[in-house]
């Protein structure tokens, strides 16, 4: 959606490196998720942030939420093959006066062996 | 706990003709959205309903419409189908709704020719 913005679009780099993905909202947040997907599949539930300053992980990916900035980064610790997919974030946001999840474009990680 | 069940996977229709997709959501969770997603434009939110009613809309064509049962269970149609149709249909289950966790099923892959 144009109210989330997630940067970059897409990310190549070599196993064992680490990486961070931004998800940017125009708009007041009212929670934060982070997905992931393998190509056609479902999206699996990585995380869920609620409060400004939050900050959770889950083995080897860590997710922070700025709620002043309006952005969340996920960090993911000396990636491997298993980590790459699609990555979305996804938000809460009041737009025509209703609360509605909303996602951003995604972000496609390659790890490269 | 099982997840959540979406029927069916896959489906091709033929333009003009309607479908109907399922989606049971997660024992206990009273919140059904759904979403299409295509190459193009990303995840777009279509509906959400909670016990029975929806409470969310998206902005999709009347052709779009969908019905919760009192088990939660959800139907997503779409009638007069076009070819841009075409998409990946997801549903996430959670237990209120936004800012709550939110679970997603397989999808069900929609091709019309």
């Amino acid at each position: 959606s144009q109210e989330l913005e997630q940067s970059p679009q897409s990310l190549i780099v070599q196993e064992g490196k680490n990486l961070t993905i931004n998800c940017t909202s125009s708009k007041t947040l009212y929670g934060l998720y982070w997905y992931k997907q393998k190509y056609g599949e479902g999206l699996i539930f990585l995380m869920m942030l609620q409060k400004g300053g939050e900050e959770k992980s889950h083995e080897k990916i860590t997710a922070k939420l700025d709620e002043k900035k309006q952005q969340s980064s996920l960090h993911i610790t000396a990636s491997q093959p298993s980590h790459a997919g699609i990555y979305l974030c996804g938000a809460g946001l009041i737009i025509q006066g209703a609360q509605k999840l909303v996602f951003g474009q995604g972000t496609r990680l390659t790890i490269n062996p | 706990k099982a997840g959540v069940t979406q029927t069916p996977r896959y489906l091709i229709k033929t333009r003009g003709q309607q479908v109907t997709l399922s989606c049971s959501p997660i024992s206990g969770h009273r919140s059904v959205s759904w979403y299409q997603q295509t190459p193009g434009q990303g995840l777009q939110f279509l509906f959400e309903y909670f016990s029975e009613t929806q409470r969310n809309k998206g902005n999709f064509p009347g052709r779009f419409s969908g019905r919760q049962f009192s088990n939660s269970r959800s139907e997503m149609n779409v009638s007069t189908l076009e070819l841009g149709d075409s998409a990946l249909y997801l549903c996430a289950s959670s237990l209120q709704g936004v800012n709550t966790e939110a679970f997603f099923g397989q999808g069900t892959r929609l091709t019309v020719v």
